[in-house]
């Protein structure tokens, strides 16, 4: 069964540019999360999708981050304008069931900003 | 809200040594816990969950982990260790009802040979 995808690995925008991840889950599965992982910190959930409808929100930056997952399927992050403090590891993840501990993270996108 | 601490930021230990990485939390209720590692320039791959029952719970690759309630900890071990076993790893708690996890800082253990 492959994995979940993400692209681009490796990204180096200036600040205020803007920039959009991309993620693939494993197939079949209905949740998909995105996290930001700050160098030196654990990861923190910026949004959680239950099919093509968001479930959690509350800890995304909705004045310069935006996230969708049409068809309930894949889906894309985007940041902008970005901010120096935006320099992170965006990982995605999804779960196979609705509410399940079992989450299957993808390789992450590290997102510079100078 | 639940929280999560990771009291080592980094461990190096010899290959074949045993390990212990320390993670306490705090929650008003009841908690589910979890341990996930992250091998260089890779996404987190669940290692063992504590969800009920006994409190020694065993993982994949050797590791274990043993829920502490009355200490508020679950810390991960490991007898003897590889050099495959450099990574980083995440302590993760949640509670009933409420599937988002929330991460410690991560520990880094260098496995040197």
């Amino acid at each position: 069964e492959a994995g979940v995808a993400q692209s681009p690995r490796y990204k180096i925008i200036e600040k205020r540019q803007s920039v959009a991840f991309w993620c693939n889950p494993i197939s079949g599965h209905a949740t998909l999360y995105w996290y930001q992982q700050i160098l030196g910190q654990g990861p923190k959930l910026l949004i959680q999708f239950q099919n093509n409808g968001v479930v959690d929100d509350s800890q995304l930056p909705k004045d310069r981050f935006s996230a969708e997952r049409l068809k309930g399927v894949d889906s894309t992050l985007k940041i902008q304008p970005a901010k120096l403090e935006d320099s992170a590891v965006y990982l995605c993840a999804s779960s196979l069931l609705v509410v399940s501990y079992e989450q299957y993270f993808g390789p992450g996108t590290r997102l510079t900003v100078t | 809200a639940q929280s999560v601490t990771q009291l080592d930021s980094q461990v190096p230990v010899f290959e074949e040594a045993p390990v212990e990485l320390r993670c306490n939390y705090s929650s008003s209720v009841s908690v589910y816990l979890f341990w996930y590692v992250q091998y260089p320039n890779q996404g987190l791959q669940l290692l063992l969950k504590y969800l009920s029952g006994s409190t020694l719970v065993k993982g994949i690759n050797g590791f274990e982990a043993e829920f502490n309630k009355s200490q508020t900890s679950f810390h991960l071990r490991k007898p003897s260790v590889h050099i495959s076993d450099t990574a980083e790893y995440f302590c993760a708690v949640s509670t009933p009802n409420d599937y988002k996890l929330s991460f410690g800082a991560g520990t880094t253990v260098t496995v040197r040979a």
